[in-house]
């Protein structure tokens, strides 16, 4: 069982639709991380959080936002998202910046 | 970060070691060598990591050469469950807020029957 839970695991959306992905994790760990993964290619990095604060945004678009509410939870908003979008959405977390990361299993996300 | 070159793909027999190798050459010495795993359908899971001596934990071996420009992840006795794509990333390790890990094609690891 991951340590990172992710919700929801599947979603799918149309692409005027405003929806946000959950990711949350109680190890204490204060950077958290969101990846993409397309189908066969290995997951890309696009936003970095330590602290509660952005520290990395990997020039994704602004349809994705992120937010940090508290250590413990992290989201991604998602806005006017376009078909080729769709992807597995993945959140890590680490004790610090320099620490493995752990990840949880994903959220499919399916844009039509 | 260093760049990584591994196999696209390998085949190994259940209860057999599986030898996963990875050249690093451009490796600085500040850089760590870390291996993650994804079996379909999950998350990446960490594996191990190491600078320059060799290092062992209860999942995996991890062999680096002396001069560092290569390394090998240990499996050492495969199933069926080991199935998965394993991804060599090289990383600097310092205190930072954040850091990214940068992942190449990785090997998928196939174990038979």
């Amino acid at each position: 069982d991951t340590e990172v839970t992710q919700t929801p695991k599947h979603l799918v959306m149309g692409m005027t639709n405003k929806k946000s992905l959950k990711c949350e994790q109680h190890m204490g760990h204060r950077a958290m991380y969101w990846y993409k993964q397309k189908a066969k290619k290995p997951p890309e990095l696009m936003f970095v959080y330590s602290y509660e604060k952005l520290s990395i945004n990997e020039s994704v678009p602004s349809r994705f936002s992120p937010e940090c509410p508290n250590s413990s939870l992290l989201n991604l908003h998602l806005h006017a998202l376009q078909p080729e979008d769709s992807a597995l959405y993945l959140c890590a977390s680490s004790q610090r910046g320099n620490q493995p990361q752990h990840f949880g299993d994903g959220t499919r996300l399916s844009i039509l | 970060d260093a760049k990584t070159t591994q196999p696209t793909s390998m085949d190994c027999a259940e209860g057999r070691a599986a030898n996963l190798p990875c050249n690093h050459s451009t490796i600085s010495g500040n850089e760590y060598v870390y291996w993650y795993r994804q079996i379909h359908s999950q998350g990446p899971q960490y594996i191990i990591h190491g600078l320059k001596n060799n290092e062992t934990n209860e999942m995996a071996s991890l062999i680096i050469t002396e001069d560092r420009k290569s390394s090998t992840l240990i499996l050492p006795h495969a199933t069926l469950r080991d199935t998965a794509v394993y991804y060599c990333i090289v990383r600097v390790r310092g205190e930072t807020s954040g850091s990214r890990l940068t992942f190449g094609e990785g090997t998928q690891l196939t174990v038979n029957p």
